[in-house]
């Protein structure tokens, strides 16, 4: 069973529009939440995280929302940009696995000029 | 920076064939991981490492086996490939901040 979802395999934005990327998760005891960047022939790179006490996590352009009650976490770029084109991991680390990180199916966002 | 490098970023291979992926860090970290990515099911955990000689097994180990012998060194094997372990293979190593992880460039396996 799938963990941590991401529904949207895709999503198209306009250049300095606002780009909101969702992933579900199912279990609770998920302990830290992270988004990672991958573009085409690279590794993912880490962006931004957020610990299951908080709520919100800012970082420049890019914010993490947490919504503990619904299992739900978003990502919003603002304003977006032609280079944050790429796909966009969210991740979860359970409380005792070691580091062990569970990931979602992706969605690619693509900004057009 | 945190270096993580993969021997090989483009290998094709036979059904039957032995592969070794090799990943070797320059951080000292102590866990590494081996991922494999496919379109539209994410990251797959396949094996980790918390130390050397020590592995466990990820979500999807089938097929698969590890080698920890040197503490920057992190090696996947597929004993005998087969077609349906086409993919983006994926090393890591988990650095000080919670839950961070260092990938490398990753190795795109084609197993004709």
């Amino acid at each position: 069973d799938q963990q941590v979802k991401q529904n949207s395999p895709s999503l198209s934005v306009q250049e300095g529009r606002i780009s909101i990327l969702n992933c579900d998760y199912t279990n609770s005891m998920f302990d830290y939440f992270l988004w990672y960047k991958k573009y085409p022939a690279e590794g993912p790179t880490f962006l931004i995280s957020i610990s299951s006490i908080k709520d919100k996590n800012e970082d420049g352009r890019f914010t993490v929302f947490l919504n503990k009650s619904a299992k739900h976490l978003s990502l919003h770029i603002v304003p977006s940009q032609p280079g944050d084109s790429a796909v966009y991991f969210c991740a979860a680390r359970g409380g005792n696995q070691g580091g062990k990180l569970i990931f979602g199916q992706g969605t690619e966002l693509s900004v057009k000029p | 920076d945190v270096k993580v490098t993969q021997s090989s970023r483009y290998l094709v291979k036979r059904t039957g064939e032995k592969v070794f992926l090799e990943c070797v860090q320059d951080m000292d970290h102590e866990n590494m991981f081996w991922y494999r990515q496919d379109p539209g099911l994410g990251l797959r955990l396949i094996y980790f490492s918390y130390d050397v000689k020590m592995k466990e097994k990820g979500d999807i180990p089938e097929g698969y086996s590890v080698s920890r012998e040197k503490k920057e060194r992190f090696s996947l094997i597929l004993e005998s490939a087969s077609t349906n372990q086409t993919s983006m293979y994926l090393c890591a190593t988990k650095g000080y901040q919670a839950g961070e992880l260092f990938f490398g460039e990753g190795s795109r396996l084609t197993v004709l």
